[in-house]
């Protein structure tokens, strides 16, 4: 089993929509979680950090749930600006990132 | 302010030969780690440079090694090269050889034939 998993996709929606990504880690160790977003074949960049309380930034909300072991992104009106890959990530407990495979989203007009 | 930047952008091998990667961290910025991103997957942790040592690895074969030089740039060096190790090899940069807000360089795209 990975130690981060994402939903496959990709994910095909028009502008405007609501649509969310899915992430669970493998480790209960883990000590913390972002989310990156990578456009085509570009360097990956850090989109948000994700709080056990959930944290909002504009259009993105994301969520931590410990138990259940589950991170997930919300993006809301999605513009065609936001069609990239979208990484979710963990910190292990030596400190190393660990990437999930991304999943892939396009935003059509 | 300059960030991360890598060298070559692009490269051609042949199997059996052996590759240079180059990195510049982003000024400021004393830590280096390199990942390795296969077609469709996420990035892959190789190592970590800090204070001209490696400090952590992840789980790649001896073929894979670098080298931090005092100005803080990287190399990454590969060896009897396969058909898998084609992939985009990304250079991130971060202060004190922690892992937290990362920068990345923008890559090295690696072709082996």
């Amino acid at each position: 089993r990975k130690e981060v998993e994402q939903d496959p996709g990709p994910f095909n929606v028009p502008e405007g929509a609501t649509v969310a990504f899915n992430c669970t880690y493998s480790n209960s160790a883990s000590q913390s979680f972002f989310w990156y977003r990578q456009d085509c074949r570009k360097e990956p960049k850090l989109l948000m950090s994700v709080y056990s309380s959930g944290n909002e930034d504009g259009r993105f909300t994301a969520q931590l749930n410990r138990a259940s072991q589950y991170i997930s992104l919300l993006i809301r009106d999605s513009k065609l600006s936001d069609s990239a890959t979208y990484l979710c990530v963990v910190k292990n407990q030596g400190g190393k990132l660990i990437f999930g495979q991304g999943t892939e989203l396009s935003v059509k007009p | 302010d300059a960030g991360v930047t890598q060298s070559p952008t692009h490269l051609i091998k042949t199997r059996g030969q052996q590759v240079t990667l180059r990195c510049s961290p982003k000024s400021g910025h004393d830590t280096v780690s390199w990942y390795q991103q296969a077609l469709g997957q996420g990035p892959q942790f190789i190592f970590q440079y800090y204070e001209e040592e490696e400090r952590q690895r992840g789980n790649f074969p001896d073929r894979f090694s670098g080298h931090q030089f005092p100005n803080y740039s990287s190399e990454l060096n590969v060896n009897a090269l396969l058909l898998g190790d084609s992939a985009l090899y990304l250079c991130a940069s971060s202060l004190a050889g922690g892992y937290e807000k990362l920068f990345f360089g923008s890559g090295t795209q690696l072709s082996v034939l």
